[in-house]
């Protein structure tokens, strides 16, 4: 039972923009910082964000991170059929001590 | 070019133990954390465990607690996850993954490409 909370699905048209919401609280995301992972169909996960806004070499800045409070986003604008993934947030948890995946969110394009 | 290959996967009845390992290469390996995460399949991510660079320091989900051990060979190059009492729910594809900070779960910025477990009887 994950206790960073995504919606399950979100879809858009070629071209369109994608928000995926990541709900956390204050011993994870309110306090430390959040990253984003895409998984491909049949892959292994890809890191996709960092450090809630950061994009390592080679990802498109189609894809951009926010966070506030104990909330993060992932924004993919000017969507691709490429796109078509699942995303998870992460951070590490105090109270866990450990580190803590969302549900995912299964981004679709139409 | 930073790689991981994971190795040591299979079938295993329930209560017995299996030893996975995650040859790296390309990279400084004990100046890195590194990782294992599991996913059944068409579900979630969920981290496992996680171990500091030196192998000092070592970090569990409570759902592996007392049941599985992380380790490292840094003279090897190879990280280890120790699997005793296996249970049907640790069923899953597990994955190795480096951390860019040599202490804690940062973020994970290589993946290897998985080992299946499957526990049945």
């Amino acid at each position: 039972q994950s206790v960073l909370t995504q919606p399950p699905s979100a879809s858009g048209t070629p071209g369109q923009r994608v928000s995926i919401s990541c709900s956390g609280s204050s011993s994870n995301i309110g306090r430390n910082t959040v990253n984003w992972y895409q998984q491909l169909p049949g892959t292994a996960p890809k890191l996709l964000i960092y450090s809630i806004n950061q994009r390592p070499s080679g990802v498109p800045d189609r894809f951009s991170g926010s966070k506030s409070g104990t909330s993060a986003s992932l924004a993919i604008s000017g969507l691709q059929s490429e796109d078509e993934a699942d995303y998870y947030c992460a951070a590490w948890d105090d109270s866990l001590n450990g580190y803590v995946f969302g549900t995912g969110t299964k981004v679709t394009v139409l | 070019e930073a790689q991981l290959l994971e190795s040591g996967g299979g079938l295993v009845q329930p209560g017995g133990s299996l030893r996975l390992s995650c040859a790296a290469s390309g990279f400084t390996f004990s100046s890195y954390a590194m990782n294992w995460v599991r996913q059944v399949p068409g579900k979630g991510l969920e981290w496992v465990s996680g171990i500091s660079g030196s192998g000092g320091g070592t970090y569990y989900a409570d759902s592996v607690k007392g049941r599985f051990t992380i380790s490292r060979d840094n003279s090897k190059n190879t990280l280890y996850l120790q699997m005793n009492s296996l249970r049907a729910e640790d069923t899953a594809v597990y994955y190795c993954a480096k951390d860019p900070d040599f202490v804690l779960v940062t973020r994970l910025d290589v993946w290897g490409q998985g080992t299946t477990v499957t526990v049945s009887s």
